[in-house]
């Protein structure tokens, strides 16, 4: 098993710019999410999905949307990129048991730099 | 979901065991204790979590005081590659899947 595999590793943008986050899992993990962390600080949750064709928004959607077509995969989109969205992306994904279990498997992480 | 104060930062022998404090004094009944760590700006690793009694893994054990407000997370061996941030969180178990990270314990092991 690959786990959460996370494209592109790095990336930069110019403001006003859109690109697509890719993250992938191949455990039939029914939950996927996307969390950014600035510097020095916590994740915080962008956007999650329950299963395919179901999504809601975390703590910080603004600027971001996401779809969920299929079991696999998970896209985040930056509509229109500012340099506030300067960040490390994570994707997370777990077992149909969550949140019973609480254990979230984490991708490597997209480092985005906006300019 | 209650919130959870830790030092910010701690040093470790290497070989010996490091114990990380957490603080939960608002914490309910039905909120469980989770413990994540990550290493270099990897992607966050869970390592354990409990309720009310003690747990142990292969990677770490909870202690959980008898009124649950506070709970250690022990290494009992830590190495060189124990070094990360070591977060602490609570939350229900039946929660809406938002795992809230604050800023952690950045746990430094020296040689």
């Amino acid at each position: 098993n690959a786990g959460v595999t996370q494209t592109p590793k790095f990336q930069v943008l110019k403001t006003g710019q859109s690109m697509t986050l890719q993250c992938a899992q191949d455990m039939n993990h029914e939950y996927m999410s996307w969390y950014r962390q600035d510097p020095g600080m916590g994740l915080r949750l962008i956007h999650y999905s329950v299963g395919a064709g179901i999504t809601d928004q975390g703590e910080v959607p603004n600027g971001y949307n996401v779809s969920r077509s299929t079991t696999e995969d998970f896209p985040l989109r930056l509509l229109s990129a500012a340099p506030s969205q300067t960040s490390v992306y994570f994707c997370a994904s777990s077992s149909p048991t969550y949140p019973n279990t609480g254990e979230l498997f984490f991708g490597e992480g997209s480092r985005l730099t906006v300019l | 979901d209650a919130k959870t104060t830790q030092p910010p930062s701690m040093d470790c022998a290497e070989g010996r065991a490091a114990n990380l404090p957490c603080n939960h004094s608002t914490i309910s009944g039905n909120e469980y204790v989770y413990w994540y760590r990550q290493i270099h700006s990897q992607g966050p690793q869970y390592i354990i979590h409990g309720l009310k009694n003690n747990e142990t893994n292969e990677m770490a054990s909870l202690i959980i005081t008898e009124d649950r407000k506070s709970s250690t997370l022990i290494l009992p061996h830590a190495t060189l590659r124990d070094t990360a941030v070591y977060y602490c969180i609570v939350r229900t178990r039946s929660n809406d899947y938002k795992l809230s990270f604050g800023a952690g314990t950045t746990v430094t092991v020296r040689a």
